[in-house]
Order: structure tokens, then C-alpha cells, then sequence
């Protein structure tokens, strides 16, 4: 079954530091996404990704943060300047488009494995 | 602002048991899915709902839109089941953009 893919790991950075996050999104989908769990919390949504642009995003998704698709595979979220309170997991998902299921259980968004950032 | 609300926050069960998980949410929603959070922290995508009920092998899922409500079920829990369950809802944006509940941590004791 076709998965989303997400590099690296985990990562330890130091406060200020840039950090980019990668993912490689299921080929054939067209929405991409970003969502950050800080350990112990709820995951929170970041951002959505469509046609090249950002089409919906959260409040957490400030300045500090920008997404880009540089070829026509990967999929970055990229935090500038991180900060302690930036340390969480983060996935990647992505779906095939509004309204398509793809299977039995009507899903439509599919997750990577998350990046672990820790922030020191 | 939607709040989801899910329970139990932790629930323990014998190996066999049917076991529900319950969610409420505030607002109306366009779909509402059921995930599953590994204990290594990945996420997988069960069930998305908009009205009435789906079933895949062992598990259930029923929304009440009137109520607000949905239920995931797991009969004949086993212990791979254990994992934390995660309801989520979307209001008719993007997709993806989704309000997520705490999540309920189920451990299935052999």
C-alpha cells in the first residue's frame, strides 16, 4: 500500500537554528498537509497545500514557518529560527482530492510516521 | 471554535471484551474521522464519517449528527488493539484541517 514518507526521524537542534522537515506525499494526491503534536498534547493543525499553495492555515502557522513543494515529489515545512516550545512531533499527511475515498473506510488522508524535533 | 471531546481518557480491558469509545463535538462538522495513534507515535486513519455507520472486520464506527456524537466500537479486542484512538473533525474547509480530540488510550490485556 502506497504510504507517506517522512525524513528525518527524528532531530535535535539548537534554539535558533533552522529546521526543514521533509515528506514525500502519496504520488497520484493533491492535498498536503502539515500537523505538530507536542508531547503529551493534542495534535493541532498547521497548514493545508494545494495547487502549488497554501490554501488553509492555523493560527500556530505564523512567520516562523513556510512549507514549499520544490519538485514535483517532496513536501518541506520549514521553521526558521526554532524555539523550545517548537519541540513536538510533526506529521505529514496527504489525500487525493475533495470528495475521493479510496477505501472501504471512506478515507481520504493519510499520515507519515512524524518527525521527532527536539529543540535544546 | 469546535471542542471535541472524547471518553474514556483511559480505558483497560480483557482480551475479547467489545469495547466503545465515545466522541462529542460542539459544532457541526462536514466529516468527522476516527484515527489510531501507535505507540511509537504514528497515525493511521481508521474511519472518516459523515452520517450513519461503517464497519471494517473488527471495528465500528457510528456518527449521530442531530446528537453530535460518534462511537467507535472494537469487538473482540485483542491486544493489538492497544493504541491511543483519536477523533477528529473537519467544519467544511480543507479537508485537512481538522480540530482533534485528546485521544483515548486503550491497553488490552491478554
Amino acid at each position: 500500500e502506497p504510504e507517506v514518507t517522512q525524513t528525518p526521524s527524528h532531530q535535535v537542534t539548537q534554539m535558533g537554528q533552522e529546521v526543514i522537515l521533509r515528506c514525500v506525499p502519496i504520488s497520484n494526491h493533491l492535498y498536503f498537509y502539515w500537523y505538530r503534536q507536542i508531547l503529551g498534547q493534542k495534535v493541532e493543525f498547521l497548514v493545508s497545500f494545494y495547487n502549488n499553495e497554501i490554501s488553509e492555515k492555523s493560527e500556530i502557522f505564523d512567520d516562523q514557518f513556510s512549507v514549499e513543494r520544490p519538485d514535483g515529489s517532496n513536501f518541506t515545512l520549514k521553521i526558521r529560527s526554532t524555539k523550545l516550545e517548537d519541540s513536538a512531533m510533526y506529521f505529514c499527511a496527504s489525500s487525493p482530492g475533495r470528495g475521493i475515498t479510496t477505501t472501504y473506510s471512506g478515507n481520504t488522508i493519510y499520515f507519515g510516521e512524524g518527525s521527532w524535533l527536539t529543540v535544546v | 471554535k469546535n471542542e471535541v471531546e472524547q471518553s474514556p481518557q483511559n480505558l483497560t480491558a480483557q482480551e475479547g471484551e467489545f469495547i466503545t469509545i465515545n466522541c462529542s463535538y460542539s459544532v457541526g462538522i462536514s466529516a468527522l474521522h476516527w484515527l489510531q495513534q501507535h505507540p511509537g507515535g504514528g497515525i493511521v486513519s481508521l474511519f472518516m464519517l459523515s452520517s450513519g455507520k461503517k464497519k471494517h472486520g473488527r471495528l465500528i464506527a457510528t456518527i449521530n449528527i442531530q446528537e453530535k456524537h460518534s462511537s467507535l466500537h472494537i469487538t473482540a479486542s485483542h491486544p493489538r488493539d492497544s493504541a491511543v484512538y483519536i477523533c477528529a473533525v473537519g467544519g467544511g474547509g480543507s479537508q485537512g484541517n481538522l480540530i482533534f480530540g485528546k485521544g483515548t488510550k486503550l491497553s488490552v490485556k491478554p
